[in-house]
Protein backbone atom coordinates (compact mmCIF):
# COMPACT_ATOMS: atom_id res chain seq x y z
CA UNK A 1 0.00 0.00 0.00
CA UNK A 2 1.63 3.12 -0.96
CA UNK A 3 0.98 5.52 1.70
CA UNK A 4 2.00 9.78 2.43
CA UNK A 5 2.12 10.72 6.01
CA UNK A 6 1.76 14.33 7.21
CA UNK A 7 1.28 15.42 10.96
CA UNK A 8 -2.33 16.24 11.35
CA UNK A 9 -0.90 18.77 14.00
CA UNK A 10 -2.40 21.56 14.21
CA UNK A 11 0.66 23.53 13.45
CA UNK A 12 0.18 27.27 15.09
CA UNK A 13 2.12 29.81 14.14
CA UNK A 14 2.20 33.83 15.16
CA UNK A 15 1.61 36.19 11.83
CA UNK A 16 4.98 37.00 10.46
CA UNK A 17 6.80 33.68 11.47
CA UNK A 18 7.62 30.83 9.25
CA UNK A 19 5.91 27.55 9.37
CA UNK A 20 7.58 24.48 8.16
CA UNK A 21 5.18 21.06 6.71
CA UNK A 22 6.78 17.97 6.39
CA UNK A 23 5.61 14.82 4.33
CA UNK A 24 6.59 11.45 3.99
CA UNK A 25 5.75 8.85 1.32
CA UNK A 26 6.54 4.92 0.58
CA UNK A 27 6.59 5.01 -2.67
CA UNK A 28 10.57 5.21 -3.92
CA UNK A 29 9.45 5.24 -7.57
CA UNK A 30 7.22 8.29 -7.24
CA UNK A 31 8.15 10.87 -9.20
CA UNK A 32 6.51 14.24 -8.90
CA UNK A 33 4.87 15.97 -5.77
CA UNK A 34 2.39 18.71 -4.94
CA UNK A 35 1.51 20.76 -2.15
CA UNK A 36 -2.31 21.97 -2.05
CA UNK A 37 -4.31 24.08 0.34
CA UNK A 38 -7.56 23.34 1.12
CA UNK A 39 -9.64 25.62 2.77
CA UNK A 40 -12.77 24.04 4.89
CA UNK A 41 -15.51 23.16 2.61
CA UNK A 42 -13.63 23.93 -0.20
CA UNK A 43 -11.90 22.22 -3.04
CA UNK A 44 -7.69 21.75 -2.80
CA UNK A 45 -6.00 24.87 -4.54
CA UNK A 46 -2.49 23.76 -5.74
CA UNK A 47 0.26 25.65 -4.33
CA UNK A 48 3.43 23.97 -5.45
CA UNK A 49 4.95 21.11 -7.92
CA UNK A 50 8.37 19.97 -7.47
CA UNK A 51 10.18 17.00 -9.51
CA UNK A 52 13.54 17.66 -8.66
CA UNK A 53 16.15 17.16 -5.03
CA UNK A 54 16.73 19.95 -3.86
CA UNK A 55 14.49 23.87 -3.20
CA UNK A 56 11.81 25.31 -5.45
CA UNK A 57 10.89 29.08 -4.44
CA UNK A 58 7.35 30.71 -5.54
CA UNK A 59 7.26 33.89 -3.42
CA UNK A 60 6.80 33.30 0.24
CA UNK A 61 6.56 29.43 -0.41
CA UNK A 62 9.60 27.29 -0.76
CA UNK A 63 9.32 23.30 -1.53
CA UNK A 64 12.05 20.85 -1.07
CA UNK A 65 12.42 17.41 -2.00
CA UNK A 66 14.96 14.59 -0.59
CA UNK A 67 14.03 11.55 -2.88
CA UNK A 68 16.72 9.63 -1.43
CA UNK A 69 14.60 10.22 2.42
CA UNK A 70 11.77 10.30 1.00
CA UNK A 71 10.38 13.52 2.40
CA UNK A 72 8.93 16.62 1.40
CA UNK A 73 8.34 19.89 2.55
CA UNK A 74 7.05 23.13 2.75
CA UNK A 75 8.08 26.06 4.17
CA UNK A 76 5.70 29.60 4.21
CA UNK A 77 7.56 32.53 5.06
CA UNK A 78 5.59 35.53 6.90
CA UNK A 79 2.99 33.49 7.46
CA UNK A 80 -0.50 35.38 7.37
CA UNK A 81 -3.70 34.68 8.63
CA UNK A 82 -5.33 34.02 5.49
CA UNK A 83 -2.58 30.93 5.17
CA UNK A 84 -4.55 29.24 8.23
CA UNK A 85 -6.18 26.08 6.08
CA UNK A 86 -4.95 23.05 5.53
CA UNK A 87 -1.92 21.65 3.41
CA UNK A 88 -1.73 18.66 1.56
CA UNK A 89 0.83 17.27 0.12
CA UNK A 90 0.09 14.64 -2.83
CA UNK A 91 2.40 12.36 -4.56
CA UNK A 92 2.08 10.84 -8.21
CA UNK A 93 2.99 7.28 -8.25
CA UNK A 94 2.57 4.87 -10.87
CA UNK A 95 0.57 1.46 -10.67
CA UNK A 96 0.60 0.68 -14.69
CA UNK A 97 -1.12 4.04 -14.75
CA UNK A 98 -0.40 7.22 -12.92
CA UNK A 99 -2.52 8.38 -9.91
CA UNK A 100 -2.38 11.06 -7.28
CA UNK A 101 -2.09 9.37 -3.33
CA UNK A 102 -2.82 12.31 -0.71
CA UNK A 103 -1.76 13.04 2.24
CA UNK A 104 -4.35 13.55 4.99
CA UNK A 105 -3.52 17.02 5.68
CA UNK A 106 -1.47 19.38 8.25
CA UNK A 107 -4.14 21.88 9.69
CA UNK A 108 -2.13 25.46 10.03
CA UNK A 109 -3.40 28.46 11.69
CA UNK A 110 -1.49 31.69 11.77
CA UNK A 111 -2.42 34.01 14.39
CA UNK A 112 -2.82 37.38 14.04
CA UNK B 1 -8.97 32.15 -16.12
CA UNK B 2 -10.45 28.48 -16.71
CA UNK B 3 -11.60 26.14 -14.65
CA UNK B 4 -13.50 23.26 -14.34
CA UNK B 5 -16.80 23.46 -13.16
CA UNK B 6 -19.34 20.35 -11.14
CA UNK B 7 -23.54 20.22 -10.90
CA UNK B 8 -24.96 20.34 -8.43
CA UNK B 9 -22.86 21.60 -5.76
CA UNK B 10 -25.30 19.43 -3.17
CA UNK B 11 -27.32 16.37 -4.14
CA UNK B 12 -29.57 14.40 -1.21
CA UNK B 13 -30.59 11.03 -1.92
CA UNK B 14 -31.86 8.17 -0.48
CA UNK B 15 -29.78 4.90 0.13
CA UNK B 16 -29.93 3.29 -2.94
CA UNK B 17 -30.79 5.36 -5.12
CA UNK B 18 -28.89 6.19 -8.36
CA UNK B 19 -26.96 9.56 -8.39
CA UNK B 20 -25.11 11.27 -11.85
CA UNK B 21 -22.64 13.84 -10.63
CA UNK B 22 -21.37 16.37 -13.42
CA UNK B 23 -18.17 17.85 -14.29
CA UNK B 24 -17.38 20.16 -17.28
CA UNK B 25 -13.29 19.76 -17.33
CA UNK B 26 -11.26 22.78 -18.57
CA UNK B 27 -11.62 22.86 -22.68
CA UNK B 28 -8.24 21.74 -23.78
CA UNK B 29 -7.61 19.46 -20.87
CA UNK B 30 -7.65 15.60 -21.87
CA UNK B 31 -7.12 13.71 -18.92
CA UNK B 32 -10.18 13.59 -16.11
CA UNK B 33 -10.48 12.50 -12.68
CA UNK B 34 -12.86 11.86 -10.05
CA UNK B 35 -12.13 12.00 -6.28
CA UNK B 36 -13.57 11.81 -2.82
CA UNK B 37 -13.53 13.51 0.42
CA UNK B 38 -14.98 11.80 3.27
CA UNK B 39 -15.53 14.56 5.94
CA UNK B 40 -12.85 14.83 7.93
CA UNK B 41 -10.63 12.23 6.12
CA UNK B 42 -7.80 12.42 2.47
CA UNK B 43 -8.83 12.94 -0.44
CA UNK B 44 -9.01 9.85 -2.30
CA UNK B 45 -8.42 8.74 -5.75
CA UNK B 46 -11.31 7.01 -7.87
CA UNK B 47 -10.71 7.19 -11.16
CA UNK B 48 -8.83 8.62 -14.12
CA UNK B 49 -10.30 8.87 -17.80
CA UNK B 50 -8.96 9.42 -21.16
CA UNK B 51 -9.86 9.07 -24.68
CA UNK B 52 -13.02 7.90 -24.08
CA UNK B 53 -11.80 4.88 -21.46
CA UNK B 54 -10.55 4.52 -17.82
CA UNK B 55 -6.86 4.67 -17.66
CA UNK B 56 -6.64 3.51 -13.79
CA UNK B 57 -8.97 3.03 -10.55
CA UNK B 58 -8.53 2.81 -7.38
CA UNK B 59 -10.11 -0.28 -5.09
CA UNK B 60 -12.69 2.22 -4.03
CA UNK B 61 -14.22 2.13 -7.71
CA UNK B 62 -16.08 -1.08 -7.66
CA UNK B 63 -18.73 -2.31 -9.93
CA UNK B 64 -21.18 0.54 -8.30
CA UNK B 65 -19.53 3.71 -9.86
CA UNK B 66 -19.00 4.36 -13.65
CA UNK B 67 -18.00 6.90 -15.22
CA UNK B 68 -18.86 8.58 -18.90
CA UNK B 69 -18.19 11.43 -21.37
CA UNK B 70 -21.52 11.75 -23.29
CA UNK B 71 -20.67 14.66 -25.21
CA UNK B 72 -17.91 16.82 -25.92
CA UNK B 73 -17.96 19.07 -22.63
CA UNK B 74 -19.24 16.93 -19.39
CA UNK B 75 -17.73 14.26 -17.65
CA UNK B 76 -19.81 11.86 -15.33
CA UNK B 77 -19.84 10.02 -12.08
CA UNK B 78 -22.62 7.24 -11.64
CA UNK B 79 -23.02 5.48 -8.65
CA UNK B 80 -25.69 3.18 -8.72
CA UNK B 81 -27.47 2.01 -5.73
CA UNK B 82 -25.89 4.47 -3.39
CA UNK B 83 -25.10 3.90 0.16
CA UNK B 84 -24.62 5.84 3.19
CA UNK B 85 -20.49 5.58 3.05
CA UNK B 86 -21.04 6.82 -0.12
CA UNK B 87 -21.89 10.24 1.08
CA UNK B 88 -18.84 12.76 0.80
CA UNK B 89 -17.59 15.47 -1.51
CA UNK B 90 -16.89 14.71 -5.09
CA UNK B 91 -14.23 16.17 -6.56
CA UNK B 92 -13.81 16.61 -10.55
CA UNK B 93 -10.21 17.24 -12.03
CA UNK B 94 -8.81 17.48 -14.94
CA UNK B 95 -4.80 17.94 -16.69
CA UNK B 96 -3.49 18.33 -20.29
CA UNK B 97 -1.57 15.40 -19.81
CA UNK B 98 -1.12 12.20 -18.37
CA UNK B 99 2.51 13.15 -17.54
CA UNK B 100 3.32 12.08 -14.13
CA UNK B 101 4.20 15.84 -13.68
CA UNK B 102 1.16 17.14 -15.13
CA UNK B 103 -0.88 19.75 -12.35
CA UNK B 104 -4.77 18.68 -12.06
CA UNK B 105 -7.03 21.67 -11.63
CA UNK B 106 -9.74 20.84 -9.23
CA UNK B 107 -13.38 21.61 -9.51
CA UNK B 108 -15.64 22.96 -6.04
CA UNK B 109 -16.80 19.76 -5.51
CA UNK B 110 -20.34 18.42 -5.34
CA UNK B 111 -21.41 17.02 -1.32
CA UNK B 112 -23.26 13.94 -1.88
CA UNK B 113 -25.68 13.16 1.30
CA UNK B 114 -26.94 9.76 1.28
CA UNK B 115 -30.04 9.14 3.92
Amino acid sequence: QKEVEQNSGPLSVPEGAIASLNCTYSDRVSQSFFWYRQYSGKSPELIMSIYSNGDKEDGRFTAQLNKASQYVSLLIRDSQPSDSATYLCAVNTYTGGFKTIFGAGTRLFVKA
Amino acid sequence: EPEVTQTPSHQVTQMGQEVILRCVPISNHLYFYWYRQILGQKVEFLVSFYNNEISEKSEIFDDQFSVERPDGSNFTLKIRSTKLEDSAMYFCASSEALMSTDTQYFGPGTRLTVL
